[in-house]
């Protein structure tokens, strides 16, 4: 069973605030690495879809990396507003198009 | 475009109970497949199918069964409910063949007492 993690857990800033949260993921088999946005309520929702070493994807003021050597992606959100309080999931997808999620990590931007 | 469609939304079930979780699709997606979602678990990957007729488990299929007799059509089976199914279940669909990202359906909540 591939392991996907995620930290932290969860956390709080403050409206304003620039904050950043880890996705880690097995280094073999690797496809697309996926970051998803999900509101309380909700279905989640796409942010990005990465593929190469070294991308860089951008929507607004949230952006991601991908390291896929050593296995890690970063998602960014820079000046935190309220409406960006949501957990963030991310996503391996392998070869065989199984997508395994990380647990999440839950954002609550404080106004 | 209504996307990926999900029904019902609610149920509570007795333990012991069969019910279906309908999963529809109108994006003519080859992919589909049911998640459930468990606090601090993120999403679990059940079973899917890459086309109709073709289906596969995920990593935790044991109590749910499924088929693929059309293309649009993805629905999961619970055939004797257990308080372990107690969840929340989300049907996604993707275009195969790419790195296409994943549609979630409004997700289905499942009690079983």
């Amino acid at each position: 069973i591939l392991n996907v993690e995620q930290s932290p857990q969860s956390l709080h800033v403050q409206e304003g605030d620039s904050t950043n949260f880890t996705c880690s993921f097995p280094s073999s088999n690797f496809y697309a690495l996926h970051w998803y946005r999900w509101e309380t309520a909700k279905s989640p929702e796409a942010l990005f879809v990465m593929t190469l070493n070294g991308d860089e994807k951008k929507k607004g003021r949230i952006s991601a990396t991908l390291n896929t050597k050593e296995g890690y992606s970063y998602l960014y959100i820079k000046g935190s507003q309220p409406e960006d309080s949501a957990t963030y999931l991310c996503a391996f997808e392998n070869y065989g198009q199984n997508f395994v999620f990380g647990p999440g990590t839950r954002l609550s931007v404080l106004p | 475009n209504a996307g990926v469609t999900q029904t019902p939304k609610f149920q509570v079930l007795k333990t012991g109970q069969s019910m279906t979780l309908q999963c529809a699709q109108d994006m003519n997606h080859e992919y589909m497949s049911w998640y459930r979602q468990d606090p601090g678990m993120g999403l679990r990957l059940i079973h899917y199918s890459v086309g109709a007729g073709i289906t596969d488990q995920g990593e935790v299929p044991n109590g749910y069964n499924v088929s693929r007799s059309t293309t649009e059509d993805f629905p999961l089976r619970l055939l004797s409910a257990a308080p372990s199914q107690t969840s929340v279940y989300f049907c996604a669909t993707v275009t195969s063949g790419g790195t296409g990202e994943l549609f979630f359906g409004e997700g289905s909540r499942l009690t079983v007492l």
